[in-house]
């Protein structure tokens, strides 16, 4: 079993929709959680930490379950420029003072005219 | 300012060539990281650099070398190279880890790698 799972996609929405990706992780110490975008050949980029209380910015939605180990991310009101690969992330500690990310395969968008 | 920045942007080397990537930060970041990159596959952690000391090779071949000579700075040193090993090589930097904290890791452009 992966670490971290998602869906692959690709999810192919229409402009103006809400999409919803979901992620699952098997490791109950991971410390932190995160979503990074990334573009056809650029560097993975930070959109969001996700905190337990759930936390939104703009458009963007994330909720964390520590209990069932999941994480998600929504989008409302896609635009054409949130095509991308979206990438779940979680962190774990692996001693003191380092830590490792681990990358889920990344979820697939394309918004559509 | 989040700016990791990395050259070349792009390599082309032969298998018996020897060449360096680079990788430079100034945010104050004492942990700095290499990951490698296959098309359509998620980045895999290569090594991490904490207070300049390497603390983690994630059982990486000697073929690459890196080195963290303060701590803005972080290279990769290729020699002998498989033509398996061309990727996107991606450098990222952050915060030190501490329990309980969650600091990010930011990422540079890359250095996208051919080897003939």
């Amino acid at each position: 079993r992966k670490e971290v799972e998602q869906d692959p996609g690709p999810f192919n929405v229409p402009e103006g929709a809400t999409v919803a990706f979901n992620c699952t992780y098997s490791n109950s110490a991971s410390q932190s959680f995160f979503w990074y975008r990334q573009d056809c050949r650029k560097e993975p980029k930070l959109l969001m930490s996700v905190y337990s209380s759930g936390n939104e910015d703009g458009r963007f939605t994330a909720q964390l379950n520590r209990a069932s180990q999941y994480i998600s991310l929504l989008i409302r009101d896609s635009k054409l420029s949130d095509s991308a690969t979206y990438l779940c992330v979680v962190r774990t500690l692996r001693s003191y003072n380092t830590d490792k990310l681990i990358f889920g395969t990344g979820t697939r968008l394309q918004v559509f005219p | 300012d989040t700016e990791v920045t990395q050259t070349p942007k792009h390599l082309v080397m032969g298998m018996t060539n020897k060449k360096s990537l680079k990788c430079e930060q100034h945010m104050g970041h004492r942990a700095m990281y290499w990951y490698k990159q296959k098309a359509k596959k998620p980045p895999e952690l290569m090594f991490v650099y904490s207070y300049e000391k390497l603390s983690i090779n994630e059982s990486v071949p000697s073929r690459f070398s890196p080195e963290c000579p303060n701590s803005s700075l972080l290279n990769l040193h290729l020699h002998a190279l498989q033509p398996e090993d061309s990727a996107l090589y991606l450098c990222a930097s952050s915060h030190l880890a501490l329990a309980g904290g969650s600091y990010e890791q930011y990422f540079g452009p890359g250095t996208r790698l051919t080897v003939t």
